[in-house]
């Protein structure tokens, strides 16, 4: 079954304490992304991965980062978490975008719950 | 910079009815733009999309969306809704000059449905 994995579903932590959360696809997927979602704020992309060792920031990447070390993973990083990154993040995947105009279809994880006191 | 509006935060509608949801964007030539539906305690699923041509397009679960250029508008419609479109709807806007990468998503309107 094509799948975003997303690990943990919920996560507390306390400020300051290094965490990962995981993201893992099964499609082949070369396009990767990470988003928050925030009340009245809908979702808004932190980091995105057009392949491996490719990374970029999207709209909000302060406080976060990624690696693309094989196709398949995507972790997210919180280095040092703070109480404004309490959040709802997905992750998603896609298809190659090499072709402007290709359709492609955006992949979602169900979620990881982070809150951070 | 690409963006994108969602004017009503709730709206609730009697099963059966009909259902309109507004999304307007901005951005500088014709976008990329999508409409997502998530579930209670679900990931997004696509609605439906337009990338070019006819510039109404049909969805899934019997839903469609109306681009027009003119008032940058995507609202999306429904002829009769049931009970279980109750969900978190997002509009979303991606460019032509990354290939739609860069998707922004608007605040999302949430539906409720009354018996």
């Amino acid at each position: 079954e094509a799948q975003v994995t997303q690990n943990p579903r919920y996560l507390i932590t306390v400020t300051g304490k290094k965490l990962t959360v995981t993201c893992s696809q099964n499609m082949n997927h070369e396009y990767m992304s990470w988003y928050r979602q925030d009340p009245g704020l809908g979702l808004r992309q932190i980091y995105y991965s057009m392949n491996v060792e490719v990374t970029d920031k999207g709209d909000v990447p302060e406080g976060y980062k990624v690696s693309r070390k094989e196709k398949r993973n995507f972790p997210l990083i919180l280095e040092s978490p703070s109480p404004n990154q309490t959040s709802l993040y997905f992750c998603a995947s896609s298809t190659p975008t090499r072709n402007r105009g290709q359709t492609r279809k955006l992949f979602f994880g169900s979620g990881t719950q982070l809150s951070v006191l | 910079a690409q963006s994108v509006t969602q004017p009503d935060i709730h709206i609730t509608v009697s099963e059966g009815a009909s259902l309109e949801l507004r999304c307007n964007y901005s951005y500088g030539a014709t976008p990329y733009l999508f409409w997502y539906v998530q579930s209670p305690g679900q990931g997004l699923q696509l609605l439906l999309k337009y990338f070019s041509g006819d510039t109404l397009v049909q969805g899934i679960k019997g839903f469609e969306a109306e681009f027009k250029r003119s008032q940058s508008s995507f609202n999306l419609r429904k002829p009769s809704v049931h009970w279980s479109d109750a969900a978190e709807y997002f509009c979303a806007v991606g460019g032509r000059n990354n290939a739609g990468n860069m998707l922004t998503f608007g605040g999302g309107t949430r539906l409720m449905v009354k018996p």
